[in-house]
């Protein structure tokens, strides 16, 4: 598709409860990336992928967080036993890379998890 | 020391007037960067982005970039109303991919 696609756009859950997220790139896009926004704009990079490999993981808290990137499939984001901290809205943008130049990335309009 | 920093205002323009929005970045490896408006509960959209020194015009907006100064700043001539909204400065560091933010700066226009 033209733009990135997220679902849901809320996601409610207890706390301890799991929670799942996904992420449709733009066609042709070989990068995805997921971002958490948290209160007062604060963005934070949790993971990204090249098609279905990890390319950088540095932001995943990773006794809780998990993601994935299978052909033909929607990207995921698992979060096992939520807390209370991990309310926020989960971005995922897309962009395309080539020869080590940076393109732009487009964000999908974002699932806003509250965990209660 | 915040890898990009922006102010976080509120700035406050009055409809016509150029808005002047400014980040400085601390990574010298940095090698693009990125503006993004964001409007209240919706998903950050790109404005304009700029790779090389100088400055990048597209309709109202301006990018400039001064790597010497480790400074990216977006002018936006003719402010409507329509433009208030945070404005979010963005670096990619070379190999890494990922953005890095600064905090936003929220801009408001006066009618």
């Amino acid at each position: 598709g033209e733009e990135v696609a997220q679902t849901p756009k809320h996601l409610v859950r207890g706390e301890g409860q799991k929670a799942k997220l996904y992420c449709a790139p733009i066609k042709g896009h070989s990068y995805v990336f997921w971002y958490q926004q948290v209160l007062k704009n604060e963005f934070k990079f949790l993971i990204s992928f090249q098609n279905e490999n990890v390319f950088d993981e540095t932001g995943m808290p990773k006794e809780r967080f998990s993601a994935k990137c299978l052909p033909n499939s929607p990207c995921s984001l698992e979060i096992q036993a939520t807390k209370l901290e991990d309310s926020a809205v989960y971005f995922c943008a897309s962009s395309q890379v080539m020869a080590g130049m940076t393109y732009e990335q487009y964000f999908g309009p974002g699932t806003r998890l509250t965990v209660t | 020391q915040k890898e990009v920093e922006q102010n976080s205002g509120p700035l406050s323009v009055p409809e016509g007037a150029i808005a002047s929005l400014n980040c400085t970045y601390s990574d010298r490896g940095s090698q693009s960067f990125f503006w993004y408006r964001q409007y209240s509960g919706k998903s950050p959209e790109l404005i304009m982005f700029i790779y090389s020194n100088g400055d990048k015009e597209d309709g109202r907006f301006t990018a400039q970039l001064n790597k010497a100064s480790q400074y990216v700043s977006l002018l936006i001539r003719d402010s409507q109303p329509s433009d208030s909204a945070t404005y979010l400065c963005a670096a990619v560091i070379q190999g890494a991919q990922k953005l890095v933010f600064g905090q936003g700066t929220r801009l408001t226009i006066n009618p």
